[in-house]
């Protein structure tokens, strides 16, 4: 079964960029992935998907300070001029043969 | 626009039973794989269930496997829960979600707005 990993937090100055990284266990590096948003006290928000290859689709809304990108087993969510609305916890999760996975979430605070 | 409507939530006591449902509206309901998603308080998100597009096929993680049923009526665009045995463990916000893929599994994205279980005598 596919494992991800993400770092429990990060942070960065208000205008600046941060980069969060979910890590595919061994074995996975094929995997596609999407991740999510979730601000306080709210409902989890779709931000992309993110293939192996780098190509991502973003949901309806998403502004263009948000990215994706990979390497490897590694998938990167990069969010420019950062907001503090972008404080928020946000998680990747991938699926295989009916069963979906998600990361244990990254909570990004805004300096 | 694309909506999931959650509900059915509530106070349980442990062993008791509670079923939720998710009604769908925007979208060819019968044609994408849904889930369910819970967040235990201070969690991050945990996959429940999930039921295919094509098949009906249905999964469950380990924690709920035996005890959870997931399962849709396409005529009523509506995903339910049945929950039985139910644990203080199983408290948490539990959100609907539907796949990207038509007839096919391509991640998740689109959430319900979440409904409440809470499991305590």
């Amino acid at each position: 079964q596919v494992v991800l990993t993400q770092s429990p937090s990060a942070s960065a100055s208000l205008g600046a960029s941060v980069k969060l990284t979910c890590t595919l266990s061994s074995g996975h590096n094929h995997y596609a992935i999407t991740w999510h948003q979730q601000q306080p006290e709210k409902g989890p928000r779709y931000l992309m998907k993110l293939d192996s290859d780098g190509s991502h689709t973003k949901g309806d809304g998403i502004p263009d300070r948000f990215s994706g990108s990979s390497s490897g087993a590694e998938r990167y969510l990069t969010i420019s001029s950062l907001q503090f609305e972008d404080e928020a916890d946000y998680y990747c999760q991938t699926w295989g043969r009916g069963l979906y996975v998600f990361g244990p979430g990254t909570n990004v605070t805004v300096l | 626009e694309v909506q999931l409507l959650d509900s059915g939530g509530g106070l349980i006591q442990p062993g008791g039973s509670l079923r939720l449902s998710c009604v769908t509206s925007g979208f060819t309901f019968s044609r994408h794989a849904m889930s369910w998603v819970r967040q235990a308080p201070g969690k991050g998100l945990e996959w429940v269930s999930g039921i295919s597009g094509s098949d009906d096929s249905t999964y469950y993680s380990d924690s709920v496997k035996g005890r959870f049923t997931i399962s849709r009526d396409n005529s009523r665009n509506t995903l339910y829960l049945q929950m039985n045995s139910l644990r203080v463990e199983d408290t948490a916000v539990y959100y609907c979600a539907k796949d990207r893929g038509s007839s096919s599994y391509d991640g998740l994205d689109v959430w319900g707005q979440g409904t409440t279980v809470t499991v305590s005598s």
